[in-house]
């Protein structure tokens, strides 16, 4: 059965202190793995999608990475409107995606 | 990418009744997706909607609760029937990816009273 599972539930962060967030996935055929920023009230606003072990993407202070059991989002120098909930996803045998439960994180000023 | 308008943005429903919610997307689009965020949780896919043919629905989820209707290539509607408090949720719909990612609207935010 495919799972997702990401870790920590909450992060508080102080501005300026990088860190990174954990996505790790149980599925058979991975056809790529998507991470999503959700603002509260709104919908998930697309990130990143990795397709295969090794590879990374950067996007401004955000960097993922993928293995073949999990992924990290690296947060370099965080700012507070980097503050939302970051949702991992896969991707396998259907068009569908499968989501985790999210990271909620709080940059403090 | 797709952009995706999602209708209404939130609504408060007496329990027993029904909502529909409306998704139109601003170009063409094979495969267009129904979610559900309930509260403190991540999203469950509802069902698969494609232009032309039935719905297809996830485990736990049946036709008569939730009729999906696909008249054309831009525009999907998800009817929440004989609503409970239980249905109180977010419900998203998304699209295939056009680029690189599935896109999502902004959600309909439903409260059951």
């Amino acid at each position: 059965e495919d799972q997702v599972t990401q870790s920590p539930e909450a992060l508080r962060l102080q501005e300026g202190e990088s860190s990174s967030l954990n996505c790790s996935y149980t599925v058979s055929g991975l056809r790529g793995l998507f991470w999503y920023r959700q603002d509260p009230g709104k919908g998930p606003e697309f990130l990143f999608t990795l397709y295969s072990a090794g590879e990374e993407k950067e996007k401004e202070r955000l960097k993922a990475t993928l293995t073949k059991k999990e992924s990290f989002l690296h947060i370099t120098a965080p700012k507070p409107e980097d503050s939302a909930t970051y949702l991992c996803a896969v991707q396998a045998g259907a068009n569908n995606l499968f989501f985790g439960t999210g990271t909620r994180l709080t940059v403090i000023p | 990418s797709a952009v995706i308008s999602q209708k209404p943005s939130r609504d408060i429903c007496q329990r027993g009744t029904s909502l529909t919610i409306q998704c139109q997307v601003d170009s063409q689009v094979t495969m267009m997706f129904w979610y559900r965020q309930q509260p403190g949780q991540s999203l469950t896919l509802i069902a698969t909607a494609n232009q032309g043919s039935e719905a297809t629905y996830e485990s736990g989820f049946v036709i008569d609760k939730f009729p999906i209707s696909r008249p054309n290539l831009t525009f999907s509607t998800l009817t929440v029937s004989n609503m409970s408090p239980e249905d109180s949720s977010i419900y998203l719909c998304s699209v295939a990816p056009t680029g690189d990612g599935y896109t999502f609207g902004s959600g309909t935010r439903l409260t059951v009273v």
